[in-house]
């Protein structure tokens, strides 16, 4: 059973301009959410996609901004890049539909994102 | 490989002794634990998971501990291996859906 996969691993950008990331969760799996990682916060919660409908969101600008498509592959969208936006960007795909469900997430291998 | 964090807890063992990893969550309502392990240059691995209802699990080589009293999480490897070394974190479930709030991490240094 193939893995989560993110294209691309690696990207440099300039800042102002946006970028959109990809993520194919595993298969079957609904449930896709988004992390980004720096050195600095660490890993925190972007937003949660179930069923090509954001079911969570964390604290971040309106910048950041995703969808899912009816095969459950997601992207998420920054715009209008910063600096600080420099960061490891984590998907993760969950079997769990129900939320009394408890299911672990696996994650992909991530992108990494230079804003230069 | 990446950097997950310069500036972790580290904790240094010796090849074959047993470590323990501890983390504090902070709310009350969580109800599903993970922890997880980080190599460079990878996501984050699946390693065990607990429920709220439950104080102990137990899987190969790794047993995790909830005190939800004092709203504390542990991991014990056993007899850690060279191929142990990583950054763990420990992350909660709040709330309905799956959005997970991470800890800092800690990174584990093993000696041989």
């Amino acid at each position: 059973k193939a893995g989560v996969t993110q294209t691309p691993r690696y990207l440099i950008k300039t800042r102002g301009q946006q970028v959109t990331l990809s993520c194919s969760p595993i298969s079957g799996h609904r449930s896709v959410s988004w992390y980004q990682q720096t050195p600095g916060q660490g890993l925190q919660f972007l937003f949660e996609y179930f069923s090509e409908t954001q079911r969570n969101k964390g604290n971040f600008p309106g910048r950041f901004s995703g969808r899912q498509f009816s095969n459950s592959r997601s992207e998420m969208n920054v715009s209008t890049l910063e600096l600080g936006d420099s960061a490891l960007y984590l998907c993760a795909s969950n079997p769990g539909s129900s939320p009394g469900m408890n299911t672990e997430a696996f994650f992909g291998q991530g992108t990494r994102l230079t804003v230069v | 490989g990446e950097s997950v964090g310069l500036h972790l807890p580290t904790l240094s063992v010796q090849e074959g002794d047993n470590s323990i990893i501890n983390c504090a969550y902070s709310n009350s309502a969580s109800d599903y634990f993970i922890w997880y392990k980080q190599e460079s240059g990878k996501g984050p691995q699946f390693i065990i998971d607990i429920r709220s209802n439950m104080d102990k699990r137990q899987g190969q080589r790794v047993t995790v501990l909830l005190n939800k009293t004092v709203k504390h999480l542990s991991l014990q490897i056993a007899a850690t291996q060279p191929g142990d070394s990583a950054v763990y974190f420990c992350a909660e479930r709040r709330n309905a859906g799956n959005m997970l709030t991470f800890g800092g991490g800690t990174r584990l240094m093993v000696k041989p």
